[in-house]
């Protein structure tokens, strides 16, 4: 089945340590979004590429990176995870016409010792 | 005010209730609507879009209200699998990007 795969699914770091996500997609998307997700919360849009295009949202902090080597895949990389970083990671992907639905991986919850 | 306002609940019905949950959005160009589930410590997954006309799938409605900007889902017959976060979710129009508001919780008990 097409679907978004991410992993790993749990994360525990150490404060200050840097720590990787990973995100992959069958659906052949054009936009990718990384969204960060804290309890009780709405989903809360980093960044997004359409294509190898990298768009920032205004606040999201500098410690939050995004790598996306190919259409398939797309990293998340936190450089120096603070308490305040502990959350679920949430990897989405849409073609950038149509209804724009969103279709999400199961997500990755990070903790932040 | 928040682009897309949800009442946070919980909304605590019994099994068999009939329940229904309210949406608004700020930006009168908004051109999609969804209802996204979301189950505890899981991933968001979409419901169901809302169409101007309005639309129905089994025991859920959707309804789109674009002159008091308002969106509503109606869940007939609850079920104690309905318990859930329910994500109104927008479109504004200015890009494909997606607007979350931060969810309706139910809880259906027995």
């Amino acid at each position: 089945d097409a679907m978004v795969i991410q992993n790993p699914r749990y994360q525990v770091t150490q404060f200050g340590k840097p720590v990787t996500l990973s995100c992959s997609q069958t659906l052949n998307h054009n936009v990718m979004y990384w969204y960060q997700q804290k309890s009780s919360q709405a989903p809360k849009l980093l960044f997004h590429y359409y294509d190898k295009d990298f768009n920032n949202e205004a606040d999201t902090p500098d410690n939050f990176q995004s790598r996306r080597p190919n259409t398939s895949f797309c990293f998340l990389d936190i450089r120096s995870p603070g308490l305040g970083d502990a959350a679920m990671y949430l990897c989405a992907t849409s073609r950038p016409f149509g209804s724009n639905e969103q279709f999400f991986g199961p997500g990755t919850r990070l903790t932040v010792l | 005010r928040k682009e897309v306002e949800q009442d946070p609940g919980p909304f605590n019905v019994p099994e068999g209730a009939t329940v229904a949950f309210n949406c608004t959005y700020s930006n009168s160009a908004s051109q999609s609507f969804f209802w996204y589930r979301q189950d505890c410590r899981k991933e968001p997954k979409l419901l169901m879009s809302v169409y101007s006309s309005g639309n129905e799938d089994g025991r859920f409605t959707a309804q789109l209200n674009r002159a008091s900007q308002y969106i509503s889902l109606l869940i007939r017959d609850s079920k104690l699998s309905d318990s859930a976060t329910y994500l109104c979710v927008v479109n504004p129009g200015s890009s494909y990007k997606l607007i979350f508001g931060s969810g309706t919780r139910l809880l259906v008990r027995p």
